[in-house]
């Protein structure tokens, strides 16, 4: 089955203690990103991968890394989570596309609070 | 820069009544339309498309998509509502004619369908 499968799905954690959330498709699609969900805000990029090794910011990418060491996996990294970054997490994946653009294939989401 | 207004936080029908989702978009160039849907514990699920052509665009479900270019809108309709179409649902806009590849997400509206 194709799918975006993302851990952990819930996550209480402490200000200022390093966390990573992990990000995995199976459908070999070159394009990856994530997403916050906030309450009257919808989803915002925080950083997107256009393939292996090449990553680039989104909207709002303050206090976030991500790498894409390999082509299935996007792991997002908060080096020192604070409050503010309480949020639901959106992981999603599409194919590159060369004509049109292919809908993207969104994970369950992670709900993240940060204490 | 792209932007999606949803200007509805809730729609609310009976069920077998038509339903509108209402959607108006800005960008610099000529844009790709989407509405995704989002059940409860759910990530985004991908709905319709607009990319060119035909300015009525099916999807899953048995919804409908209309593009307005000169109200620039993308209003998701379906003829007959049913109790499981009670979600969240979101528009979203991408400029074909920049290189950024993210999607903008409106606020999201639920929708509400009564039994």
């Amino acid at each position: 089955e194709a799918q975006v499968t993302q851990n952990p799905r819930y996550l209480i954690t402490v200000t200022g203690k390093k966390l990573t959330v992990t990000c995995s498709q199976n459908m070999n699609h070159e394009y990856m990103s994530w997403y916050r969900q906030d309450p009257g805000l919808g989803l915002r990029q925080i950083y997107y991968s256009m393939n292996v090794e090449v990553t680039d910011k989104g909207d709002v990418p303050e206090g976030y890394k991500v790498s894409r060491k390999e082509k299935r996996n996007f792991p997002l990294i908060l080096e020192s989570p604070s409050p503010n970054q309480t949020s639901l997490y959106f992981c999603a994946s599409s194919l590159s596309g060369t004509g049109g653009f292919p809908e993207a294939f969104f994970g369950q989401g992670t709900r993240l609070t940060v204490v | 820069a792209q932007s999606v207004a949803q200007p509805e936080d809730q729609v609310n029908v009976a069920e077998g009544n038509p339903l509108t989702v209402k959607c108006t978009y800005s960008v610099s160039g000529n844009p790709y339309l989407f509405w995704y849907v989002q059940y409860p514990n759910r990530g985004l699920q991908f709905l319709l498309k607009y990319i060119t052509g035909d300015n009525l665009v099916k999807g899953s479900y048995g919804f409908e998509a209309e593009f307005n270019k000169s109200q620039t809108s993308f209003h998701l309709k379906k003829p007959s509502a049913l109790v499981s179409d009670s979600a969240l649902y979101f528009c979203a806009v991408r400029d074909m004619d920049t290189g950024r590849r993210a999607l903008t997400f409106g606020s999201g509206t639920r929708l509400q369908v009564q039994p």
